[in-house]
């Protein structure tokens, strides 16, 4: 069983698109998180929730949106696509803290 | 802010031989520190952990030191093997707030046969 899955695996569309990538974790952990990795390999932490609430939301443009319908999934929406929005965006899940678990990614590319 | 630095530039060693991997921070002293291990194409992997107040970890052939003077954690791989080549990421999680964890950019390590 996968612990934590994330859909597509690849995207590739054109600037000013809308688009939309999914996570869910079956681990049952209580945090969830967006992270961005750009072309250097830097892993930045975008967004995190604990128990569906956003309790981080760094300096990111507001045309990327997190939502936590539930404690086991966290989607992530992303209007008006721009250049330099492609990248690789993982999910994690942890416990308050802890371990960090990571998804396969989602390579995004924009056109 | 944070800052992380571990060394860009990748590190080649020869099968058998111990790696040896840096990463160093300014600013806030961290409440523990982690080591993730990143294939191409895939996300990190948790490897190790080390608190404030431990000196030194070991797992199997991995080992990480914490001194906290120097503000740098040293990761060591012993009988170093080709199956061992990745992107070694560090990570700090501060005292005041153990959800956000600021990592490094990785040393790609390869290990030749």
């Amino acid at each position: 069983d996968t612990a934590v899955s994330q859909t597509p695996k690849y995207l590739v569309t054109q600037m000013g698109n809308d688009k939309s990538i999914k996570c869910e974790q079956n681990l049952g952990h209580d945090t969830m998180y967006w992270y961005k990795q750009d072309s250097k390999k830097f892993l930045k932490i975008m967004f995190s929730y604990n128990n569906k609430e956003l309790i981080i939301n760094e300096t990111v443009p507001n045309r990327f949106s997190p939502k936590s319908p539930d404690k086991a999934h966290l989607n992530l929406h992303i209007n008006s696509l721009e250049l330099g929005d492609s990248a690789v965006y993982f999910c994690a899940s942890s416990q308050w803290g802890d371990t960090q678990y990571f998804g396969p990614g989602t390579r995004l590319t924009v056109l | 802010s944070q800052k992380i630095e571990q060394n860009s530039e990748a590190l080649n060693i020869q099968e058998g031989k111990t790696a040896t991997l840096t990463c160093n921070y300014t600013n806030y002293s961290p409440a523990y520190l982690q080591w993730y291990r990143q294939d191409p194409g895939r996300g990190p992997v948790f490897l190790l952990l080390i608190r404030e107040n431990e000196k030194e970890k070991r797992k199997e052939r991995l080992k990480v030191t914490f001194d906290t003077t120097l503000k740098q954690s040293l990761f060591h791989i012993t009988a170093s093997q080709p199956a061992d080549s990745a992107t070694y990421l560090c990570a700090l999680v501060l005292l005041y707030n153990f959800n956000k964890f600021y990592f490094g950019s990785g040393t790609k390590l390869n290990v030749k046969p």
